[in-house]
């Protein structure tokens, strides 16, 4: 398989559940990305992983975490989530500085 | 404050006509700007680039034009298809971030046959 895949493609969890959101690209990219999209805002970048290190949090809170065990595969941790968290997280992966490719997304929706 | 605008949130245009989707952008510093499509239930997909040392890039029926004095870059898409039908995200990276890429909330291009 080519390009970038998330798994879930979707999620409904409730707020006191804990669930992970997966994320592959077979691209040989260097850098990982989490993203959130929510309805009627841009795009938000929330994590940045270079060669399998965190570079940037864009001042997420704590109740997701991300994990990158390898540059090919990179993780988002969720747990005690809040409805207002229910959006579309996208992945995306690059050779920097320049384009994202980016996955499906999973469309999460928190109860 | 929103560094990428993109201010029309929807766009219609008849097939064969040309569509032109509009971005403005306020820090000088970008070096770098992208156009990504996004159909629903999909991730946004790549279209087209441009730096800042250009002011035109043309691939087949879509070219953007980068006015760096007005900051301001559009993409044109002549002649348009009903398959052009989706959001188109005007996305921008530079200054001393590097890394950041920064999104404009998109437009709905719709093209009607």
């Amino acid at each position: 398989e080519t390009g970038v895949t998330q798994t879930p493609r979707h999620l409904v969890m409730g707020m006191t559940n804990k669930k992970s959101l997966k994320c592959e690209q077979h691209l040989g990219h260097n850098a990982m990305y989490w993203y959130k999209q929510s309805a009627k805002k841009p795009l938000e970048l929330m994590f940045v992983y270079n060669f399998k290190e965190q570079t940037e949090n864009n001042s997420v809170p704590s109740r997701f975490s991300p994990e990158c065990p390898n540059s090919s595969h990179l993780f988002l941790h969720l747990h005690t989530l809040q409805p207002e968290d229910s959006a579309l997280y996208l992945c995306a992966s690059s050779q920097p500085p320049g384009i994202r490719w980016f996955g499906p997304g999973t469309r999460l929706t928190v109860t | 404050d929103q560094q990428v605008k993109q201010n029309s949130p929807s766009l219609s245009v008849q097939e064969g006509r040309i569509s032109i989707l509009n971005c403005d952008y306020t820090n000088s510093m970008f070096d770098y700007f992208l156009w990504y499509k996004k159909y629903p239930a999909e991730g946004p997909t790549f279209l087209i680039s441009i730096s800042s040392i250009k002011d035109k890039n043309e691939d087949g029926r879509f070219t953007v034009f980068l006015n760096k004095s007005a900051k301001h870059l559009s993409l044109h898409i002549v002649p348009s298809q009903p398959g052009d039908s989706a959001v188109y995200f005007c996305a921008a990276i530079g200054g001393q971030a590097g890394t950041a890429l920064i999104f404009g909330k998109g437009t709905t291009l719709s093209v009607s046959s």
